[in-house]
């Protein structure tokens, strides 16, 4: 069955650059979560939508970082300007229910800035 | 601040051994505690506790929350090498803020 997918799996940017990460999470899940997971640690939330609004972003790191979900279904995570420290694993998880309890991690984005 | 807290932080234990593994908190109007495994990549989930003193079992894993004391456990008996995996502990609360532990590491030797 479908499951949460990423893309890219794995992204390199030069310092500097912008990169977007895709997020197709299951299909009718009204909640989606984005998270930044680094080496080692546990994941830590940035964003969470409810269909297509945006209910939570008090875990971006930056105004750098903007997510958007416009339909409620796809959702983007964009990076302006990249820095070392953005490097990490970027996780999406979506859910049936809302605030979402049950959560369907996808398999993750590995951004390395250099 | 809330927080979550793991212990122990990393774990080698031998096939057939019991674990458990402990998660504490501190979370503002807490609502949930899950667990996660996590191997590869992604974590799946295994638990969502919310009242005190009942215990989830599924197979060989089972978990228990005491909102008392702030805590949750989480047993795996007769473990095997397919159970080494970082196991996570998250806490959702009234605002929908989830808070996640580091983890701990599991290593299940042959």
């Amino acid at each position: 069955g479908a499951g949460v997918s990423q893309s890219p799996r794995y992204k390199v940017a030069k310092r500097g650059q912008d990169v977007a990460l895709r997020c197709d999470p299951i299909s009718g899940h009204v909640s989606l979560f984005w998270y930044q997971q680094a080496l080692g640690q546990g994941p830590e939330f940035l964003t969470y939508f409810q269909n297509e609004a945006q209910l939570d972003k008090s875990g971006l790191p930056s105004d750098r970082f903007f997510a958007e979900r416009p339909e409620g279904s796809v959702s983007t995570l964009k990076i302006q300007r990249t820095q070392q420290e953005d490097s990490a694993v970027y996780l999406c998880a979506s859910s049936p229910t809302a605030p979402g309890y049950e959560q369907y991690f996808g398999p993750g984005t590995r951004l390395t800035v250099t | 601040e809330d927080k979550v807290v793991q212990s122990p932080l990393s774990l080698v234990v031998h096939e057939g051994d019991t674990v458990t593994l402990n998660c504490s908190y501190e979370v503002t109007n807490f609502r949930s505690l899950l667990w996660y495994k996590q191997e590869k990549k992604a974590p799946t989930f295994l638990f969502m506790l919310t009242s005190s003193g009942i215990e989830k079992k599924s197979g060989r894993l089972s978990s228990i929350l005491d909102k008392k004391e702030l805590f949750s456990i989480l047993n795996i008996t007769a473990t095997q090498t397919g159970d080494s995996a970082v196991y996570l502990c998250a806490t959702l609360n009234r605002d929908d803020k989830i808070i996640f532990g580091k983890g701990t590491r599991l290593h299940i030797l042959p």
